[in-house]
Order: C-alpha cells, then sequence, then structure tokens
C-alpha cells in the first residue's frame, strides 16, 4: 500500500499568491482530514470529508482557504491569496471506518512557506 | 466537548531510562484512546490505541491502559532508545464527533546516548 501521497512535499511563495496543496488518500478509505501544524498552535484539524462530502470545515481559519474532493482519490486545499502567517506544515490524513475505532494514516506532510 | 491534556515537553532522558508521558482526558462519552508518534520530517504515525476501559495498547515496547476511573491514558516504555525521539501525541475519538481526532499538544522526547 503506498499510504497517503500529498504533493508538493516543498513549497515556496510570494506573499499574494495562490497556493493550491495535494493530497492522494489510501485507496478504500472514505474519510478525508486536512490538518496544520505549527509551533504556536499545534496541530489543528482545517476540515474533514466522508464519501467525498465536507463534514466539518470549522476548522478553516478565513475565506482564503478552501478544499474540495472531487472523487474518492483526490482531494485539494487552496489558499488565495496566501500570508506569511499560513506558513506551516499541511498534512493530510485518511481513514477507513473499522468497527469503532477509526485510525487515520497522516501522509509526509507539505511544509508552506510564505515569503 | 472533548480535551485532551499531555505533559509538557521536552522530556529528555538518557538511553535505556524508563518514560512515561501522561496524558488525561475530558470526553462526554466513551472515546477510543491512540497515541501517535512524529519522528522528525514526517507525518504522524499511529503508535497504539486502546478501545475500551482496561484495555492495553502496545507496539515496539511502548504501552498505554486505558483507565476509564482516572479518565487517562498514560504512556510507558521500559527502556528508551535514542531512536525514540520524536513527538509523541495522545489522542480520542468519540463517535458522538463524528470522525474527528481530538489531539493533545503533543509531548517532545530527546534521548540522549
Amino acid at each position: 500500500d503506498a499510504g497517503v501521497i500529498q504533493s508538493p512535499r516543498h513549497e515556496v511563495t510570494e506573499m499574494g499568491q495562490e497556493v493550491t496543496l495535494r493530497c492522494k488518500p489510501i485507496s478504500g478509505h472514505n474519510s478525508l482530514f486536512w490538518y496544520r501544524q505549527t509551533m504556536m498552535r499545534g496541530l489543528e484539524l482545517l476540515i474533514y470529508f466522508n464519501n467525498n462530502v465536507p463534514i466539518d470545515d470549522s476548522g478553516m481559519p478565513e475565506d482564503r482557504f478552501s478544499a474540495k474532493m472531487p472523487n474518492a482519490s483526490f482531494s485539494t486545499l487552496k489558499i488565495q491569496p496566501s500570508e506569511p502567517r499560513d506558513s506551516a506544515v499541511y498534512f493530510c490524513a485518511s481513514s477507513r471506518p473499522s468497527g469503532s475505532v477509526n485510525e487515520q494514516y497522516f501522509g509526509p506532510g507539505t511544509r508552506l512557506t510564505v515569503t | 466537548g472533548n480535551s485532551v491534556t499531555q505533559m509538557e515537553g521536552p522530556v529528555t532522558l538518557s538511553e535505556e531510562a524508563f518514560l512515561t508521558i501522561n496524558c488525561t482526558y475530558t470526553a462526554t462519552g466513551y472515546p477510543s484512546l491512540f497515541w501517535y508518534v512524529q519522528y522528525p520530517g514526517e507525518g504522524l504515525q499511529l503508535l497504539l490505541k486502546a478501545t475500551k476501559a482496561d484495555d492495553k495498547g502496545s507496539n515496539k515496547g511502548f504501552e498505554a491502559t486505558y483507565r476509564k476511573e482516572t479518565t487517562s491514558f498514560h504512556l510507558e516504555k521500559g527502556s528508551v532508545q535514542v531512536s525514540d525521539s520524536a513527538v509523541y501525541f495522545c489522542a480520542l475519538i468519540e463517535k458522538s464527533s463524528g470522525d474527528k481526532l481530538t489531539f493533545g499538544t503533543g509531548t517532545r522526547l530527546a534521548v540522549r546516548p
């Protein structure tokens, strides 16, 4: 199994530019999660999808952030326009309900730097 | 709402020392409990889990027991190695909250040779 795949692994962009982060969940998983990790705020859940439908986006910080999941094998997180305070590591995770324990599998993350 | 509280880090130990990282939780129902580990430059990996009271999760020499009476899930290892240096996250899922994991803030462990 390839695991959760994220791209790019590193992104450096200038303030005001659009940034798109990509995620391919593990095949057969029907839930997908986007997290942001910073030193100041730790690990934050931004949004999650179940069967390609956004279930909870209460963690999305601002309207500059948007996420889509057009099919079961692909999701994007877009920031437009980007700001320096968006610099963080963004993780994607996926899970498949297994009884009562929903184990999440994390991707390697995308390190975003906005200058 | 649900919450997870972990001991502040960093924790610095010598190789072969005994490790305890404390974790307590608040939940309205009966959560499942997890420990995740994050090695430098990587994503989080599930280390162990427990789904009901008195369950003991174990993996790679690490153990944690689900204590409902004290709402705790402390992580222990009898003899740490340099390769255990990482950040450890305690987390819970409660079905009433859907599929959302509630994470603690993480505890950084550094093991000296």
